[in-house]
């Protein structure tokens, strides 16, 4: 019930398209979804986050859609750069405790 | 704001030795921080959060006298592998909970990293 499913594993897209990454989660305590980005041999960065009182939330070309009786979220990227290309997490953490749970992460590779 | 800072970067050290990893927030306080193991290509693995003046908390299966942290002051975290051996080598990355800044009791703001190479 702690999980965070993260899909898909890995996603490549031209230059300009719109990679779509989805995460699933099972626990409703859940009230707080972040969206981490991370290139090789760095730490994540926070990207963008939301709560469950919103649907949508955008911050630049990063878009979250949040679906609470579906109990899943994602990151849309809109006009993707190359500069884009790096590993994707999504995380959820609760009230209750301190800690972030990670999803398995995707890979995102973003061609001129 | 919120900076998280590690050193070294990058360590190489023979079996056997311990090797000390330090995670400092540079322009707030924390409160808590946090240690992870990532492996290649992997997700982040909680290993540990830690408090300030208190002892840290262990997620299960990891060895609490093998990974020994100290969270001696609001800026300041360590990690000791002690007597590492080469299964021990991976990234080791930090996190630190600023309690003012942002919008979200869980935010966390992670440091670069640390690159950890037994012999």
């Amino acid at each position: 019930q702690q999980q965070v499913k993260q899909s898909p594993q890995s996603l490549i897209v031209q230059k300009g398209g719109i990679p779509i990454i989805n995460c699933a989660y099972e626990n409703t305590a859940f009230d707080y979804f972040p969206w981490y980005q991370q290139f090789p041999g760095k730490g994540p960065a926070l990207l963008i986050a939301i709560r469950p009182d919103v649907s949508e939330k955008k911050e630049g070309r990063f878009t979250i859609s949040f679906n609470k009786s579906a109990k899943q979220f994602s990151l849309h990227i809109m006009d993707s750069q190359p500069g884009d290309s790096a590993t994707y997490f999504c995380a959820a953490s609760s009230m209750d405790t301190d800690k972030l749970i990670f999803g398995t992460g995707t890979r995102l590779q973003v061609f001129p | 704001g919120a900076v998280v800072s590690q050193h070294p970067s990058r360590v190489i050290c023979k079996s056997g030795t311990s090797v000390k990893i330090e995670c400092r927030s540079l322009d707030f306080q924390a409160t808590t921080m946090f240690w992870y193991r990532q492996f290649p290509k992997k997700s982040l693995m909680l290993m540990a959060t830690s408090n300030e003046g208190s002892k840290a908390t262990y997620e299960q299966g990891v060895e609490k006298d093998k990974f020994l942290i100290n969270h001696a002051s609001l800026t300041l975290s360590t990690l000791t592998v002690t007597s590492a051996h080469p299964e021990d080598s991976s990234f080791y990355i930090c996190s630190a909970h600023d309690p003012v800044a942002g919008n979200s009791y869980n935010e966390q703001f992670f440091g670069p990293g640390t690159r950890l190479t037994v012999l």
